[in-house]
């Protein structure tokens, strides 16, 4: 069973910014926070990990709070394009015999 | 980099005869793919583990002699659905992950099969 508890849907102002929140009460200390993203039809896109650190890349920032129970993926100015499931993921297991269970995900809108 | 392809995109097949999967990762070397199916509407559930050069590994309630996997080199796995039936119509995702990078893996873009 996915470790994650997520909104089922939100939606989002164009050109303002996108908070999605995830819960993940019962990761353990070595286990890293995941998210993708799938739009329709399409294979899911790797957007951020992290393990405790706050992290930022070209696409999303992600804001894991201290006691990493729960997380924040951050989409700076989502375009219309942005309008897709998100998934986030903490991973089972470590090392090798890691995967990736998937949850339902939280359905963005942008909308104009 | 880090592209992982499908093939066939689509497939329809008659009900009672095996389909094959092909999932490759292009740019990189992957010892450790999963497969994946979607059903409408509905999330990824993980099938089984492939991993190159062994046997793969099935969750639960995943029938091995329904869904044959074949890992025979570092960037190929295939996924075999042996005596299609309708139900068995839906997205097949698979996803690699890079050899010496553990925490990350790239799906492919996915096959859709219909059983008529």
């Amino acid at each position: 069973d996915a470790k994650t508890t997520q909104p089922p849907s939100m939606d989002c102002a164009e050109g303002r910014a996108a908070n999605l929140p995830c819960n993940h009460s019962t990761i353990s200390g070595n286990e890293y926070v995941y998210w993708y993203r799938q739009i329709h039809s399409q294979g899911p896109q790797y957007i951020i990990h992290g393990l405790k650190n706050n992290e930022t890349n070209e696409m999303a920032s992600l804001i894991i709070t201290e006691d990493r129970k729960s997380s924040t993926l951050i989409l700076p100015h989502a375009t219309l394009r942005d309008t897709a499931v998100y998934y986030c993921i903490v991973r089972v297991g470590i090392g090798n015999t890691g995967k990736l269970i998937f949850g339902q995900g939280t359905t963005l809108q942008v909308k104009p | 980099g880090a592209v992982v392809s499908q093939h066939p995109s689509r497939v329809i097949c008659k009900s009672g005869t095996s389909v094959k999967i092909e999932c490759r990762s292009l740019d990189f070397q992957a010892t450790t793919m999963f497969w994946y199916r979607q059903f409408p509407k509905k999330s990824l559930m993980l099938m089984a583990t492939s991993n190159e050069g062994s046997k793969a590994t099935y969750e639960q309630g995943v029938e091995k002699d329904k869904f044959l996997i074949n890992h025979a080199s570092l960037t190929l796995s295939t996924l075999t659905v042996t005596s299609a039936h309708p139900e068995d119509s839906s997205f097949y995702i698979c996803s690699a992950r890079p050899d010496g990078v553990q925490e990350t893996q790239y799906f492919g873009p996915g096959t859709r099969l219909l059983v008529l």
